[in-house]
């Protein structure tokens, strides 16, 4: 079993939906999560830490649930420049070296 | 502003040449790390380095080394031994490695992209 695993898609969703994914972890000594944003040929960039009461930015809300070892990540009000790759990361606390997620790809269409 | 710079942007290499990808990081993190992405693929581990003069394998080492002589550099040599060097590379760094330190996501060069000639 990966240790991080997400669907990879791709979400193709009209401009203005909301859009969710998941991502599950399997090393139940993990202690932190990120979602990141990597367009095309681009870097990866930060889009968000993940806390354990959930947050919110704008339209972007992510959440952590320990129980059942995973994360999400919802758009609202989805935008074209939204289309991009979402990558997830989580780390364990004994080692801090990040795994990412293959990621999962969003197309936003007019 | 403080940032990763990798260098150069693009690279090729001829067969059983060894070529340097640099990275520069005026941050102060103390921790720092290649990865290596393939098309659709997810990012591998290939070294990271938590302090200066000190650097350990990640998953994929083979064919790779590095040096860390200084705190703001790290740079990753592509030896002939590697024989599929072929895919995009970036550098990234976070403040360190220590426990009283939670939270801290990395920080990302702009890559390097390779190709075999």
């Amino acid at each position: 079993r990966k240790e991080v695993e997400q669907d990879p898609g791709p979400f193709n969703v009209p401009e203005g939906a909301t859009v969710a994914f998941n991502c599950t972890y399997s090393n139940s000594a993990s202690q932190s999560f990120f979602w990141y944003r990597q367009d095309c040929r681009k870097e990866p960039k930060l889009l968000m830490s993940v806390y354990s009461s959930g947050n919110e930015d704008g339209r972007f809300t992510a959440q952590l649930n320990r129980a059942s070892q995973y994360i999400s990540l919802l758009i609202r009000d989805s935008k074209l420049s939204d289309s991009a790759t979402y990558l997830c990361v989580v780390s364990s606390g004994g080692s801090y070296i990040p795994t990412f997620g293959r990621g999962t790809s969003l197309i936003v269409h007019p | 502003d403080g940032g990763i710079t990798q260098s150069p942007k693009y690279l090729f290499r001829k067969e059983g040449q060894n070529v340097t990808l640099s990275c520069e990081q005026n941050l102060n993190h103390d921790a720092m790390y290649w990865y290596r992405q393939d098309p659709g693929q997810g990012l591998r581990l290939i070294y990271y380095s938590q302090i200066v003069n000190d650097f350990q394998k990640g998953d994929i080492a083979e064919g790779y080394s590095v040096s860390r002589e200084k705190k703001e550099s790290f740079p990753l040599t592509v030896t002939s031994a590697q024989k599929n060097p072929t895919a995009f590379y970036l550098c990234a760094s976070t403040l360190g490695f220590s426990r009283d330190v939670s939270n801290q996501p990395q920080h990302f060069g702009d890559g390097t992209r390779l190709s075999i000639l």
